[in-house]
């Protein structure tokens, strides 16, 4: 089954990290850009950042730059969204979704809550 | 960044009718460059039109996207209860992409 299953969300006080993973199942992973999409509580989507295939190029939301890191392994089918100095307006469901611009492929999502 | 905005905010339609959503860009899409998400609730978002105008795969083709430039539309044939959801258009043409807020199908 064609599938990407993340996990690494929970609850995180204001200034901390989270990391979170994706494994992608039933293609190959190493031919694809991956990205990661956010959703908050009740609102819209909202691109967070995008990892090309072969980690070359990666891009961010300004909101995120200097705070968050995609990165990947395509030996264990994951990519990884490091998070750190996260503030509130960084609560939402973090969805891994496959490819670089538009996405074809999207996972279930996880949930970070920032909050003291 | 280039701003998306889609309208009508809300539609109210009956099942078998047409529904046409809109997507208007602050500034010119290439036409590769712009998609289409469905969304129900409680789900994951699910891609529908790719390229401005590209089924995805497993899309009925009841779904139909056009446009150009600045101005891009959805159009959903003969509703079906199935595609009452909410519907976002994407740019990926210049970084950082960018989503519309979104469209809400909902039955009259």
């Amino acid at each position: 089954e064609v599938q990407l299953v993340e996990s690494g969300g929970g609850l995180v006080q204001p200034g901390g990290s989270l990391r979170l993973s994706c494994v992608g199942s039933g293609f190959t992973f190493s031919d694809s850009g991956m990205s990661w999409v956010r959703q908050a509580p009740g609102k819209g989507l909202e691109w967070v950042a995008s990892l090309r295939q072969d980690g070359s190029e990666k891009d961010y939301v300004d909101s995120v730059k200097g705070r968050f890191t995609i990165s990947r392994d395509n030996a264990k089918n994951s990519v990884y969204l490091q998070m750190n100095s996260l503030r509130v307006d960084d609560t939402a469901l973090y969805y891994c979704a496959r490819g670089y611009s538009w996405v074809d492929l999207w996972g279930q999502g996880t949930l970070v809550t920032v909050s003291s | 960044e280039i701003v998306l905005t889609q309208f009508p905010g809300t539609l109210s339609l009956s099942p078998g009718q047409r529904a046409t959503l809109s997507c208007r860009a602050s500034q010119s899409v290439g036409g590769s460059d712009l998609a289409w998400y469905q969304q129900r609730p409680g789900q994951a978002p699910r891609l529908v039109i790719y390229g401005a105008s590209n089924r995805a795969t497993g899309i009925p083709d009841r779904f139909s996207g056009s446009g150009s430039g600045t101005d891009f539309t959805l159009t959903i044939n003969r509703l079906e209860a199935e595609d009452f959801a909410v519907y976002y258009c994407q740019q990926c043409d210049s970084s950082p992409w960018t989503f519309g807020r979104g469209t809400k199908v909902e039955i009259k």
